[in-house]
């Protein structure tokens, strides 16, 4: 079956830091994943896509990239604030093409 | 432009009343999909609409819940004889084409209580 995976353990880290986040999936063959944010007692927020043909994807101090061979994709954000401690939520079109589904999320908390 | 809009955002319940949720859509976008987010748990897909239509209820409870998307006004997600289980935070979605082909924008979502 189709899975998608994400660190369901919390990401301390300092303020300052490179904030690393993974997400692997499985019996996936996606033509793109994306990333969302999303708070407490709020909706995900879209951050970024990134396409099946692309290694990598910037914006702003976010960085992506995306694996097809490890069917991984790594988030970045680079010099963290206490402001983007969220959780964040990794999601793939399925094989039908009709549904994004969505990993369990990565808390993320950057200390000051 | 405004975005998703939910409402009510908070429903309180008791075990056997009707749930009525809605959403309304980003101008222009005709694509609304709802979502299920259990305390602690990730974001499940519940059901995908089009105007008029449901393409895809794969998610869907088979009992007590129901959707629609009326050629005018809000999509509606109703749940009749509520349960504790029930309890969760339901998002809606929408895209201007079809799914996943665009970023979904995600309402602020209701949180339902059922006591």
């Amino acid at each position: 079956s189709q899975k998608i995976e994400q660190n369901s353990e919390a990401l301390n880290i300092q303020e300052g830091k490179t904030a690393t986040l993974t997400c692997n999936y499985t019996n996936y063959s996606p033509a793109y994943l994306q990333w969302y944010r999303q708070d407490p007692g709020r909706g995900p927020v879209f951050l970024l896509l990134i396409r099946e043909n692309e290694k990598e994807k910037r914006k702003e101090r976010l960085k992506v990239t995306f694996d097809t061979t490890l069917k991984q994709s790594l988030f970045h954000i680079t010099a963290s604030q206490p402001a983007d401690s969220a959780t964040y939520l990794c999601a793939l079109l399925n094989n039908a093409g009709n549904m994004l589904t969505f990993g369990g999320g990565t808390r993320l908390m950057v200390k000051p | 432009n405004a975005g998703v809009m939910q409402n009510p955002r908070h429903l309180v319940r008791r075990r056997g009343q009707e749930a009525r949720l809605r959403c309304s859509p980003m101008k222009g976008h005709s694509h609304v999909y709802w979502y299920r987010q259990l305390p602690e748990e990730g974001l499940k897909f519940m059901v995908y609409l089009q105007k008029e239509n449901i393409i895809d209820e794969s998610g869907m409870p088979k009992e007590r819940f129901s959707a629609e998307f009326p050629k005018e006004g809000p999509s509606i997600l109703r749940i009749q004889q509520v349960v504790r289980g029930d309890s969760a935070a339901y998002f809606c979605a929408s895209s201007p084409y079809t799914a996943g082909a665009d970023t979904q924008y995600f309402g602020p979502g209701t949180r339902l209580t059922v006591l």
